[in-house]
């Protein structure tokens, strides 16, 4: 399973877009990559899945480069409520085996 | 309407007790699994169940146990509770090829 690796912590103030990149290099040509999102005290919620190109949906949108080594999650116009931990994973797909990583802690500041 | 609700959310008990968590989920899928998130906040799976077999089993402790009576439902039973087993525990359920929906946690605590 591919492993990856993204920044501890990031921060950010209410209105800016946030990009948090997550580096895959061992991915393999079967595997997907999917983000989710933890806040304290709850279970991750998915955010966005892709495999190539661009996806974006009504809260984020992922940016996969051609060699599939790297992707990043952007999120546009935080607000406070998006402050928690983005955890970035990549696995042969959703079900099954989800390997979490120790994720991005991203603080919105006002 | 909760997707996959786990009871009870805390659970305090003490060293050498045996305890269960139950996990129901209402949204149809075959699939479900159990987690541990410990202090460190590191998920790890622990099981997971496809129309009612295990079909994940991680290198778990045997005092670990699931159980899943039906599709809907996925219980861990813990036997002889150490210190260690101290964590956030996660319920989630997916259908194939899907995301996963996760519960919002049981915290044990082992005094």
């Amino acid at each position: 399973l591919a492993k990856t690796t993204q920044p501890i912590s990031m921060d950010s103030y209410e209105g800016q877009e946030v990009n948090i990149t997550c580096s895959h290099n061992n991915i393999a040509t079967n595997d997907y990559i999917t983000w989710y999102q933890q806040f304290p005290s709850q279970g991750p919620r998915f955010i966005i899945q892709g495999y190539k190109t661009k996806v974006t949906n009504e809260v984020a949108s992922l940016f996969i480069p051609a060699d599939r080594k790297s992707s990043t999650l952007s999120l546009p116009r935080v607000s406070l409520s998006d402050t928690a931990v983005y955890y970035c994973l990549v696995n042969r797909d959703s079900s099954y085996k989800l390997i979490f990583g120790s994720g991005t802690r991203l603080l919105v500041r006002p | 309407d909760t997707a996959v609700s786990q009871t009870p959310k805390y659970l305090v008990t003490q060293m050498g007790n045996d305890k269960s968590i139950k996990c129901e989920q209402n949204l149809g899928h075959d699939t479900m699994y159990w987690y541990k998130q410990d202090s460190k906040k590191f998920l790890k799976i622990m099981f997971s169940y496809n129309n009612k077999e295990l079909i994940i089993n991680e290198t778990v402790p045997n005092r670990f146990s699931p159980k899943s009576p039906d599709k809907a439902h996925l219980n861990l039973h813990i036997n002889s509770l150490e210190l260690g087993d101290s964590a956030v525990y996660f319920c989630a359920s997916s259908h194939a090829n899907q995301p996963q929906h996760f519960g919002d946690g049981t915290r044990l605590s082992i005094l």
